[in-house]
């Protein structure tokens, strides 16, 4: 089985905190993804990387960026926590390929305060 | 503009009830992949099944199924037979092939309830 995993369930921080999100794929998936779910809005594209050290951003990067090491670890920060940023985050992986589905942790809530 | 849009936030279906739920797009790419998934109050997200701009059948996965109408670009999601445990958020995504550099666009959901 597929498994996605991030670090926290639930994270809560203060503002100007530097926060750390963690996300790490065990099936060898070229591609990785972070978004943000907030209700009403549906899932928003933050960056996604298609190799180890590449990156593009999505729909809405301002005020995080990525870090991709390591084929199974993607990484979302936050420079500076801002109260606008309390949202639920999700990871997804999936490998190239036109039909390939995408692989979602369990996603983190995260507040900040 | 909305690349993916649901227009139904919420829905109820009686238990063994089918259900559709409303999933239109808009891309000019001529190859283009539509992809369902549920998400339970778990929180996470359940790839259900995916369709192909050429692919020459509706795509079916059990009790789902995917009503594609191409010239009308929508890719409903059904589900026969429903079930409590189908409860959950439903959200619509499309991966345009040629233009978009594998990102998915995701539409913001449908929440159905199934009632016993």
């Amino acid at each position: 089985d597929v498994k996605v995993t991030q670090s926290s369930r639930y994270l809560v921080k203060r503002t100007g905190e530097k926060v750390f999100l963690e996300c790490v794929q065990d099936m060898d998936h070229e591609n990785m993804f972070w978004y943000r779910q907030d209700p009403g809005l549906g899932l928003r594209l933050i960056y996604f990387s298609y190799d180890v050290k590449m990156k593009e951003k999505g729909d809405i990067p301002e005020g995080y960026s990525v870090s991709r090491e390591k084929k199974e670890r993607f990484s979302l920060i936050l420079e500076s926590a801002s109260t606008n940023q309390t949202s639920m985050y999700l990871c997804a992986s999936n490998s190239q390929g036109t039909r390939n589905e995408q692989y979602f942790g369990p996603g983190t809530r995260l507040t900040v305060t | 503009a909305q690349k993916i849009t649901q227009t139904q936030p919420g829905m109820f279906v009686q238990e063994k009830e089918a259900v559709t739920l409303d999933c239109t797009y808009d891309t000019s790419d001529p190859s283009y992949g539509l992809f369902w998934y549920k998400q339970p109050s778990s929180g996470e997200m359940i790839f259900l099944i995916y369709q192909g701009s050429y692919d020459q059948q509706n795509a079916t996965e059990g009790r789902y199924s995917l009503n594609f109408q191409k010239a009308r670009k929508s890719a409903n999601l059904v589900i026969s037979a429903s079930q409590l445990g189908d409860s959950a958020m439903y959200f619509c995504a499309m991966r345009e092939h040629n233009t978009n550099a594998g990102k998915s666009t995701f539409g913001d959901g449908t929440t159905l309830t199934v009632k016993p």
